[in-house]
């Protein structure tokens, strides 16, 4: 198993622009999050979906948009970026308990 | 509204001494505790679960306990090697159709060899 995965690795956007981050898992878990990290500041919860075609808000959703077509994907996407969303974006998977985390992208806005 | 608590941000022991991570949380209604740890620049591995009904788990030299009670975890890392320095961050879950999780700010752990 790859386990979760996410693209790209690193990314710099101009204010204003958007982008997608892509996640994805091949352990069939139903549960998916996106988390922002930012220095010093534990995780914070941006979005989840309990499975396909239901998402729903977590603690800091304003500026972000979701959504689970599939039982695998689970794409974060930014309009209009702006620099406070430079951190760096972690996504997980859990069949129930257990969080599993991808490597993260670390996201620049300037 | 659930705050978690690690103290202290960073901690340096001399490699082959045992040492405890502390991790409080303000309500004591949880699902469950996750200890993680996280590299520099990588993401999060799970080292440790607890479940609300268990005390501890045990894995290798890594031991974790919970008091839900009293709002508190340790993390206990026995005979540290270099190879143990890295950021350690617990998270609380309260089940709500999910596992919300809310994390620490982590202890950042350095062994000199």
């Amino acid at each position: 198993n790859a386990g979760v995965t996410q693209t790209p690795k690193f990314r710099i956007l101009k204010i204003g622009q958007s982008m997608t981050l892509q996640c994805a898992q091949d352990m069939n878990h139903n549960y998916m999050y996106w988390y922002r990290q930012d220095p010093g500041m534990g995780l914070k919860l941006i979005y989840y979906s309990v499975g396909a075609g239901i998402t729903d808000k977590g603690e800091v959703p304003n500026g972000y948009n979701v959504s689970r077509s599939t039982t695998e994907d689970f794409p974060l996407r930014l309009e209009l970026a702006a620099p406070s969303q430079t951190s760096v974006y972690f996504c997980a998977s859990s069949p129930a308990d257990e969080q599993y985390f991808g490597p993260g992208t670390r996201l620049t806005v300037t | 509204k659930q705050e978690v608590t690690q103290i202290p941000a960073a901690l340096s022991v001399p490699e082959g001494e045992n040492l405890v991570l502390n991790c409080s949380f303000t309500d004591s209604a949880i699902y469950n505790l996750q200890w993680f740890r996280q590299d520099p620049g990588k993401g999060l591995t799970s080292l440790l679960l607890i479940q609300s009904s268990q005390r501890e788990q045990t894995s290798g030299r890594l031991n974790a306990s919970l008091d839900k009670s009293s709002g508190r975890s340790t993390l206990y890392i026995a005979a540290s090697q270099p190879g143990d320095s890295a950021t350690y961050l617990c998270a609380v879950c309260v089940w709500l159709g999910n596992e919300k999780l809310t994390f620490g700010t982590g202890t950042r752990l350095t062994i000199i060899p």
